[in-house]
């Protein structure tokens, strides 16, 4: 079963608006990262924040993390047409322990 | 810096016969994972190596098996193809992911079983 769970599991906007991804988790976390696959490629590695961080900047992105409720949001700000891609979280839980992906927000920017 | 390869990006195959797939991880990486990615289940786990060692394994059947050779180039092997193994199966490598969490991902492997 899958850890991270994301909500919405699909997004569309107009390009200039900003878009918000939230993720649920369900077990304790070493950190929470957040990834982007573009059209059934490779994922690429956007963010991480620790369990001990309540919220880290890069860029256009910003991430939350609210231990307690078990749950992260990106948010990308002004997105981009290149923004269009899924985006995923994917949780660790430190150690040798497996780090396991969410399904996934489909995110489409309209230009 | 040569970013993780992954070989074969296509490959067909049909149920019953068996497949390897090759993964080079980025110069001086030593942790290499797994994943299977389909439509339905989302990116699943499969294993981890570090230093040649397996360290974790994920929830598949023994069908699925994989190496890291002293180079930490890994490969993973399926035998007896079913449809259900059609996915892309990608590989991600990192200095060592317990320490530097980060991976960076291949473009993977798209098998399709007939």
């Amino acid at each position: 079963s899958q850890q991270g769970e994301e909500d919405p599991q699909a997004l569309s906007i107009q390009e200039g608006e900003n878009a918000t991804m939230n993720c649920s988790y369900k077990t304790s976390i070493n950190n929470l990262q957040w990834y982007r696959q573009n059209s059934g490629r490779g994922l690429v590695h956007l963010i991480l924040i620790r369990s001990n961080e309540r919220e880290k900047h890069s860029g256009r992105l910003r991430v939350t993390l609210d231990t307690s409720k078990k749950s992260s949001s990106l948010l990308i700000t002004a997105s981009r047409a290149a923004d269009t891609a899924s985006y995923f979280c994917a949780t660790d839980p430190g150690g040798y322990q497996k780090v396991t992906f969410g399904i996934g927000t489909k995110l489409q920017v309209i230009p | 810096k040569a970013g993780v390869t992954q070989t074969p990006r296509y490959l067909i195959k049909t149920r019953g016969q068996q497949v390897t797939l090759s993964c080079s991880p980025i110069s001086g990486h030593r942790s290499v994972s797994w994943y299977q990615q389909t439509p339905g289940q989302g990116l699943q786990f499969l294993f981890e190596y570090f230093s040649e060692t397996q360290r974790n394994k994920g929830n598949f059947p023994g069908r699925f098996s994989g190496r890291q050779f002293s180079n930490s180039r890994s490969e993973m092997n399926v035998s007896t193809l079913e449809l259900g193994d059609s996915a892309l199966y990608l590989c991600a490598s990192s200095l060592d992911r317990t320490v530097s969490y980060e991976q960076y991902f291949g473009p993977g492997t798209r098998l399709t079983v007939t």
